[in-house]
């Protein structure tokens, strides 16, 4: 238990489904970041908030929309994904120093069908 | 922009035995951090060990000790007595500190898959 919690754990959807992936930390952190991990490749920074401020896109496809209401909270919004995005999303946050270590969840499985 | 390259995909250690990992990275900056990150199958980011750019001397967390050589921009990772429960996906990670950023982002290497032979 790292303090990140990711739901659901696992989640299959159609193409033309909207579903939403959430995290919430109980660190007391003000910065969260949706990754992804695919098969074969390294983990892909996707999205930044600071302080509920998104202050970085990685030009992430708008089938992706993050929410950040608070800092305890973030969601990942989905809707018309394509098959490549299956993949695990991981949720981390971490304090504004950037030498703290960043927390990680752990993981919503995404199946694309 | 800063890469991250582990260049051994795979590799494999007798339980009690020592194994290095390798982890090199490229950066202009010279305030950074330096991260090893553990994956079980469970799935979960797990922080191992980190090292600050600007200290000489190389991070040790019980059995698990880095080798920092900033010039040569390599950071490996050492595990000593390797124990089952060490079997696992490596990530090496770099996170800048240019600007005196109020956040941080991580970039990570391609990971190391880790066996351990009883």
């Amino acid at each position: 238990e790292t303090g990140v919690t990711q739901t659901p754990r696992h989640l299959v959807m159609g193409m033309t489904n909207k579903k939403s992936l959430k995290c919430e930390q109980h660190l007391g952190h003000n910065a969260m970041y949706w990754y992804k991990q695919s098969a074969k490749k390294p983990l892909e920074l996707m999205f930044v908030y600071s302080l509920e401020e998104r202050v970085e896109n990685n030009s992430v496809p708008s089938r992706f929309s993050p929410e950040c209401p608070n800092s305890s909270h973030l969601f990942l919004h989905l809707h018309t994904l394509q098959p490549e995005d299956s993949a695990l999303y991981l949720c981390a946050s971490s304090s504004m120093n950037p030498g703290n270590t960043i927390y990680f969840g752990e993981g919503s499985w995404l199946t694309v069908v | 922009a800063q890469t991250v390259t582990q260049s051994q995909p795979e590799m494999s250690v007798q339980e009690a035995e020592t194994v290095t990992l390798s982890c090199t990275y490229d950066t202009s900056e010279s305030d950074y951090y330096l991260f090893w990150y553990k994956q079980p199958p469970s799935r979960q980011m797990i922080l191992v060990i980190r090292q600050e750019a600007y200290k000489q001397q190389n991070a040790t967390e019980n059995r698990f000790s880095v080798n920092f050589q900033k010039a040569a921009k390599s950071f490996s990772l050492k595990i000593s007595d390797s124990q089952l429960g060490d079997a696992a996906m490596y990530f090496c990670a770099y996170r800048n500190n240019a600007g005196g950023t109020s956040y941080g982002k991580l970039t990570f290497g391609q990971g190391t898959i880790l066996t351990v032979h009883p």
